[in-house]
């Protein structure tokens, strides 16, 4: 069974433009997580989607959005960038909310640098 | 206070010995919790998650969780150089069954030196 997906791998940007990664889930799975992660603040939670619906959402200005399609396949967008949005963004994909965290699995990651 | 604390290391021991790493957190309502290993440019791997007080074993990893004491704790026993990386330990506040926030601690590098 093929993992979880993300695209594209590494992307450099400049400071104010926008930015969109994709996520394609694990094959039957529906919930789709986005987590940031920085040598400074750590790894962290950025919003879940089941159902093409947002159902949680972590401590980040509304500059970054996501959405999810019908097919489980998530985008996340970070709008007007800063330096400080250099990071990996990592996706994890489950088959449902109501399973526990265990049994969410992360991608590889894009690495995004902002200059 | 952050809300899950882990030493950031970085942790040496030597090959064959027992490698111990900590996790606090601060939401008394947290109710399972997760350590995943990292290697350098890598995403987390999922290697042990605990619900209950007490211990839990699988292969040469030892979850140990103490809610009254809001603390988490991972044993590597039999450490080999494959172990280096980094620790992360992660708390799902609201549940297992809620929806994916997991918060993060800041990781443990852990190094095992032949």
């Amino acid at each position: 069974k093929a993992g979880v997906t993300q695209t594209p791998r590494y992307l450099i940007k400049t400071r104010g433009q926008q930015v969109t990664l994709s996520c394609s889930p694990i094959s039957g799975h529906r919930s789709v997580s986005w987590y940031q992660q920085t040598p400074g603040q750590g790894l962290q939670f950025l919003f879940e989607y089941f159902s093409e619906t947002q159902r949680n959402k972590g401590n980040f200005p509304g500059r970054f959005s996501g959405r999810q399609f019908s097919n489980s396949r998530s985008e996340m967008n970070v709008s007007t960038l800063e330096l400080g949005d250099s990071a990996l963004y990592l996706c994890a994909s489950r088959y449902r909310p109501g399973q526990g965290a265990e049994t969410q699995y992360f991608g590889p990651g894009t690495r995004l640098l902002v200059l | 206070q952050k809300e899950v604390e882990q030493n950031s290391g970085p942790l040496s021991v030597p090959e064959g010995a027992i490698a111990s790493l900590n996790c606090t957190y601060s939401d008394r309502g947290s109710q399972s919790f997760f350590w995943y290993r990292q290697y350098s440019g890598k995403s987390p791997e999922l290697i042990m998650f605990i619900y209950s007080n007490g211990d839990k074993e699988d292969g040469r990893f030892t979850a140990q969780l103490n809610k009254a004491s809001q603390y988490v704790s991972l044993l590597i026993r039999d450490s080999q150089p494959s172990d280096s990386a980094t620790y992360l330990c992660a708390v799902n506040s609201a549940g297992g069954t809620s929806y994916g926030k997991l918060t993060f601690g800041q990781g443990t590098i852990l190094t095992v030196h032949p």
